[in-house]
């Protein structure tokens, strides 16, 4: 089945401890992204990738890393997550950029206290 | 400066008739246009696109609108049904940077 997997789902942790959330996708996929949502604000883009070790930053990029060295895999790094950065976290992948349709994963619902 | 814009953050119609969700943006240089649905706890999913070289887009009971001298979008689902009820967001965008509205709810009661 064509998807795009994030994990965990559901995340609490302390500000200052370094997290990771992976997000995979097996439909060999150029682009990926990832997004914050928080009410009111809609969906926010944070970082995106048009390819294997090319990442940009999206509008929102302050306080996260991401990573791509393969093809298939593009983690969101939270090095020292902040309550400002409680969201619900979604990565998103499609075939060649944000104008072809983005495939989304469920989401990962972050707390930090 | 939010450049898309959903003014309406619900809508409630009746079954069978039409939904209309409006979406406007301020940057001309927006080259594609797409709406996605959301249902809770799950991702958005796509639903139809237009870019910016044409005027209207349609898939079934979905069709987008763009006119690009009022930097507006909408999409018109008719006829409207209950599993339709979700969170519609519009997204811009150009080269690898996407820009969503804050969503409008729809609900269509039976």
């Amino acid at each position: 089945e064509a998807q795009v997997t994030q994990n965990p789902r559901y995340l609490i942790t302390v500000t200052g401890k370094k997290l990771t959330v992976t997000c995979s996708q097996n439909m060999n996929h150029e682009y990926m992204s990832w997004y914050r949502q928080d009410p009111g604000l809609g969906l926010r883009q944070i970082y995106y990738s048009m390819n294997v070790e090319v990442t940009d930053k999206g509008d929102v990029p302050e306080g996260y890393k991401v990573s791509r060295k393969e093809k298939r895999n593009f983690p969101l790094i939270l090095e020292s997550p902040s309550p400002n950065q409680t969201s619900l976290y979604f990565c998103a992948s499609s075939p060649f950029g944000g104008d072809s349709p983005l495939h989304f994963g469920n989401g990962t619902r972050l707390t930090v206290t | 400066d939010q450049q898309v814009k959903q003014n309406s953050p619900s809508l409630s119609v009746q079954e069978g008739r039409i939904s209309i969700l409006n979406c406007d943006y301020t940057n001309s240089m927006f080259d594609y246009f797409l709406w996605y649905k959301k249902y809770p706890a799950e991702g958005p999913t796509f639903l139809i696109s237009i870019s910016s070289i044409k005027d209207k887009n349609e898939d079934g009971r979905f069709t987008v609108f763009l006119n690009k001298s009022a930097k507006h979008l909408s999409l018109h689902i008719v006829p409207s049904q209950p599993g339709d009820s979700a969170v519609y967001f519009c997204a811009a965008g150009n080269a690898g940077k996407s820009t969503f509205g804050d969503g409008t709810t729809l609900t269509v009661k039976p």
